[in-house]
Order: C-alpha cells, then structure tokens, then sequence
C-alpha cells in the first residue's frame, strides 16, 4: 500500500498569514504517461463531511477561493493556504488515487493562533 | 444539485449483519464510479470500497475484505454496502462519495453526510 504521510499533525496560524502543509507518499503518484499526479486534498470542517479542494495536486475545484493552492510532484506535496480566515479552521487531509487501496494522510488540524 | 444521502446506520453486535444505502441526486448516477469511505469517531478518514460505473469492478480495503459486498442499482441511483461479521473496530461514520470517473484512479469530489454504524455489545 502506498502510505501517505502529513506534517505538520497540527497547525496554529495567524489570521492573514501563511498555512503550509505538506503530505509525502511513500511511492510517487506521478503517472509518466499523462504527466498527472494522483493526489488529493480536502478539507474537513467540524462536525461536516469532507469536501474536496483540490485534484491533480494543484487543480482547485470551482468555487474553491484562490488563496487555496496545491503544489509538488512525485512524492512530495504541499497545500497552501496564503492568507488564513477563520472559516479554514479544519482538518486537511491528502489522498493518492493512483493505486487501491486510496489511502488518505493521518490528517492535519489547522486552528487560528 | 449532487446530493448523497446515507441511510441504514444503528447500533449492532458483534457478529452482525447491517446494509448500508446512498440515494444520489444532481447527476447522472450511472456515468460515475462511487466509494464508500469511513471515519471512526475522533479519527482520520479511510477509504473502504470502489465501484465503478456499471458495477462489474469492485475493490475493498483488506480491512473489510471478505466481509462487506459494495453493490448498486443504476435504476435505483442507489449505492450499497452490504456489512457481515462486523466488529467492534468497524465503528466509524460511513461517507458515500461519488467519484470524478466512470472506473478507478478517480478523486472523490462530492460526499454525503454521513451515517453512524456503531458495532458493541
């Protein structure tokens, strides 16, 4: 299995300022052949299902606000966050859906500082 | 509008049977693979099945393998989970999400809300 790993597990943030997580898998998620990585974000508000941010690590679903942004390839990921608001208090957690089983992160809790 | 809308969450023994459902909405059910995905109270999220569009391939995490089935009626846009010989460590909320494609190797970009399978004696 491919195993995905988070950094930080938690998170405290100004508001207004930088959110940087970062999300490692233990095999790359890069398909040479189409140039795609297979990897996910999403973001889980309290007591509500996950919704989803980002697909492609760096294609923002629409409606997502652009402060959101996904980066890296291969093996190595980051969600960026580039001016905290109070409504991104969540937990984020990355997923590849290169390989089944499509293993989530352990997840990362970002709360406001 | 996507809706998903689980249903069939209770309270079960260990040993038990339990058959969990998702009515879709909003889109066109059949063009799509779907995933059920877990979360134990307080935990993080696990991917548990995968079935694509037309219900030939399926896939489950080894948790579960064995013991839960994943079906769907395409006349029905229900998803299923069919859940045997259920354990204590199968508590958790269980999300219907839909996929982006028809077969594997698809993000999940809409989840239901939920529902709660606790497994106790």
């Amino acid at each position: 299995d491919i195993v995905m790993t988070q950094s930080p597990d938690s998170l405290a943030v100004s508001l207004g300022e930088r959110a940087t997580i970062n999300c490692k898998s233990s095999q790359s998620v890069l398909y040479n052949s189409n140039n795609k990585n297979y990897l996910a974000w999403y973001q889980q508000k309290p007591g509500q299902p996950p919704k989803l941010l980002i697909s492609w690590a760096s294609t923002r679903k629409s409606g997502v606000p652009d402060r959101f942004s996904g980066s890296g390839s291969g093996t190595d990921f980051t969600l960026t966050i580039s001016s905290l608001q109070a409504e991104d208090v969540a937990v984020y957690y990355c997923q590849q859906y290169y390989f089944t089983p499509y293993t989530f992160g352990q997840g990362t809790k970002l709360e406001v500082k | 509008e996507v809706q998903l809308v689980e249903s069939g969450g209770v309270v079960v023994h260990p040993g038990g049977s339990l058959r969990l459902s998702c009515a879709a909405s909003g889109f066109t059910f059949d063009d799509y693979a779907m995933y059920w995905v877990r979360q134990a109270p307080g935990k993080g999220l696990e991917w548990v099945s995968l079935i694509n569009w037309d219900g030939n391939s399926t896939y489950y995490a080894e948790s579960v393998k064995g013991r839960f089935t994943i079906s769907r009626d395409n006349s029905k846009n229900s998803l299923y989970l069919q859940m045997n010989s259920l354990r204590t460590e199968d508590t958790a909320f269980y999300y219907c999400a839909k996929a982006d494609c028809s077969s594997t190797s698809c993000y999940l970009d809409y989840w239901g809300q939920g529902t709660l399978v606790t497994v106790s004696s």
